[in-house]
């Protein structure tokens, strides 16, 4: 069966520090990966979205990146934090057919202090 | 631009009363529909579809392409129904998932 995993979990950073948020996904091949930011009273924002290696999607101008070194990893960044960068983040895949289910990590806590 | 809205930030409801969870949308053609439900400490996870047509948990949803809503709805709720409820939808030949702002449903005992 398929997983998704993400980490870590939870982190504080300082202003100015660099980010990496990390997402695999197993048991599938060649999977569209996204990520997310989920705010109270925004709902779920889509930031970034690959339907392959190397092809990213960036959907809202911001201070973070997206890529995506392998076939089934996906990967958030930023060079220099921003305190707006606080948030959940979520990454998720769906299978390659438009319209399918997306499926969901458990989420990233970022604190930028 | 392709739009979900969820009006209501928060919906309480008692113990064994109806729910209606809104989702308009903003699309000219005919998307894929989801509901979606995160409960206490669980992951985000699909509750039910459109295409699939099927009662999940007790909730079922009906398309009205006319007034381009998708109600997420439940004859009795239960106190394990309290959730994050989203709606979300997903243009025909892309792969770009749009949710709305989510609905907080509280069911009181």
């Amino acid at each position: 069966s398929q997983t998704i995993h993400q980490w870590p979990a939870t982190l504080v950073q300082p202003v100015g520090s660099p980010l990496s948020l990390e997402c695999t996904v197993e048991g599938t091949s060649n999977p569209n990966l996204y990520w997310y930011r989920q705010a109270a009273g925004r709902g779920l924002q889509l930031l970034f979205y690959s339907v392959g290696i190397g092809q990213i999607s960036s959907e809202v101008p911001q201070n973070l990146s997206a890529s995506r070194p392998q076939d089934r990893q996906f990967i958030l960044s930023s060079k220099k934090l921003l305190l707006s960068d606080s948030g959940f983040y979520l990454c998720a895949w769906s299978t390659g057919t438009s319209g399918n289910t997306i499926y969901f990590g458990e989420g990233s806590w970022l604190t930028v202090v | 631009a392709q739009r979900v809205t969820q009006p209501e930030k928060l919906l309480s409801v008692f113990k064994g009363a109806p729910v209606e969870l809104k989702c308009n949308y903003s699309y000219s053609g005919s998307p894929e529909l989801f509901w979606y439900v995160q409960y206490s400490r669980q992951r985000l996870q699909l509750l039910l579809r459109h295409i699939s047509r099927e009662s999940i948990k007790g909730f079922t949803a009906d398309l009205n392409k006319g007034e381009t809503s998708f109600h997420l709805k439940k004859p009795f709720a239960q106190e394990e129904d309290s959730a994050m409820y989203y709606c979300a939808l997903i243009p025909p030949g892309t792969y770009k998932y749009i949710f709305g702002t989510g609905t907080r449903l509280k069911v009181l005992a």
